[in-house]
């Protein structure tokens, strides 16, 4: 299937740990990107790549960094785990914007929990 | 900064026709998108303007005022599968930054 898929689905950890989630696309995209969904059910942008280079990097405590090992892949791993980083994280990819309008395809996403 | 309001919740009625509206404060407007979101599932793609006008796509359409900073979501022949959040989201800049409204959630009833 052709699609952009998360690990893990749930993430279960205490506070202080350090968590990582793993994204990858088959869709060829060229652009992905990292949102965080609130229990308010507000989705908001945290980063971008484009080709394995940082091109959106919103205001989050850097605890949070971004990896990009290649465009089909985009890991996000957190330090010292915060009851407030308890919210759903979802992968999403767009192709290039010359290709298209743009539209963002998004993973099933990872839901965290911080206890 | 960019300011996008949507109402929060509405109700309508199965076989009913509904229109969700979103007003946008942003500059650089390059283009809205609608996405749908079903409870504990990923957000999907409905439809996009970026010029003044409808979009038609089958029962759903999505229109434009950029002077007006609005738009709206039609839902035509209702379903209850239709339940679901709906998020508006505004790209500005060169690049392929959304920023979303916190979402509508609608309720399709008998």
């Amino acid at each position: 299937d052709t699609a952009v898929s998360q690990t893990p689905k749930y993430l279960v950890t205490q506070m202080g740990n350090d968590k990582s989630i793993k994204c990858e696309q088959n869709l060829g995209h060229d652009t992905m990107y990292w949102y965080k969904q609130d229990s308010k059910k507000f989705l908001k942008i945290m980063f971008s790549y484009n080709n394995k280079e940082l091109i959106i990097n919103e205001t989050v405590p850097n605890r949070f960094s971004p990896k990009s090992p290649d465009k089909a892949h985009l890991n996000l791993h957190i330090n010292s785990l915060e009851l407030g980083d308890s919210a759903v994280y979802f992968c999403a990819s767009s192709p290039s914007r010359g290709d298209s309008q743009g539209e963002q395809f998004f993973g099933p996403g990872t839901r965290l929990t911080v206890l | 900064g960019q300011n996008i309001d949507q109402p929060t919740e509405m109700t309508a009625t199965e076989g009913a026709i509904v229109q969700i509206n979103c007003t946008y404060q942003t500059s650089g407007f390059n283009g809205l998108f609608w996405y749908q979101q079903h409870a504990g599932e990923a957000p999907t793609f409905l439809s996009y303007n970026v010029l003044d006008g409808l979009e038609e796509k089958g029962r759903f359409s999505s229109f434009l005022s950029r002077s007006k900073g609005y738009s709206y979501l039609l839902l035509k022949e209702l379903q209850m599968k239709d339940s679901a959040s709906y998020l508006c989201a505004v790209r500005s800049g060169g690049g392929n930054k959304l920023t979303f409204g916190t979402g509508t959630q609608l309720k399709v009833e008998l």
